[in-house]
């Protein structure tokens, strides 16, 4: 596609709950990167990959997050036993890789995760 | 700690003049900076960048300028446009030293009157 896909826009699950949120990146891109914005902050990094690796985890907040990306393109991060504090909007972002920063990357729209 | 800042939450320019929108950062390691534009239910958009061996860059009505020694950076919009009306986010990474993730400030609201 032209731009890159998050699905779903807006998710709404019950604390406890497991979730899934996906990322579909520009076609070519090697580099994918997932960014979490709560309300009133900027994006706060969570994990990079560089094709199918996970360069750097550093940001996932704890252990009941995950993210994959099998194929080297196509990305999911996973949420185990949400809770209301993971409430945020969970963006994504692709570029191909380390020349990425002269044009900066291209984020998705975002998925809007609400933990009630 | 919050390693970049943007102090002033929100800014309120007249349309056809200067909009400066400012930055400021803790990290000595960091080497790249970029200024994203942010509209409702979208996802930021990359604007323009720097590298910290400039200290200017431009692209059309956008300058970035970037201080070191005072850590500060700035963003100019000449002359301002109503569609500029959008939170802007300041991100710094330190690229040379292989750190790809980027470090964000708070944002900056920016409405432009027509």
């Amino acid at each position: 596609g032209a731009g890159v896909s998050q699905t779903p826009s807006n998710k709404v699950t019950e604390k406890g709950k497991y979730v899934e949120l996906r990322c579909d990146p520009i076609s070519g891109h090697t580099a994918l990167y997932w960014y979490r914005q709560s309300l009133g902050q900027g994006p706060e990094f969570l994990i990079y990959f560089q094709g199918t690796g996970a360069a750097d985890d550093s940001g996932l907040p704890n252990d009941r997050f995950f993210a994959v990306r099998p194929e080297g393109s196509v990305s999911t991060l996973k949420i185990q036993r949400t809770e209301r504090g993971d409430s945020a909007v969970y963006l994504c972002a692709s570029s191909f890789g380390d020349r990425g920063y002269d044009y900066g990357y291209t984020f998705g729209s975002g998925t809007r995760l609400t933990v009630v | 700690d919050q390693q970049v800042k943007q102090n002033s939450p929100s800014l309120s320019v007249q349309e056809g003049r200067i909009s400066i929108l400012n930055c400021d950062y803790t990290n000595s390691m960091f080497d790249y900076f970029l200024w994203y534009k942010k509209y409702p239910a979208e996802g930021p958009t990359f604007l323009i960048s720097i590298s910290s061996i400039k200290d200017k860059n431009e692209d059309g009505r956008f300058t970035v300028f970037l201080n070191k020694s005072a850590k500060h950076l700035s963003l100019h919009i000449v002359p301002s446009q109503p569609g500029d009306s959008a939170v802007y986010f300041c991100a710094a990474s330190a690229l040379t030293f292989g750190n790809e993730k980027l470090t964000f400030g708070t944002g900056t609201r920016l409405t432009i009157i027509p």
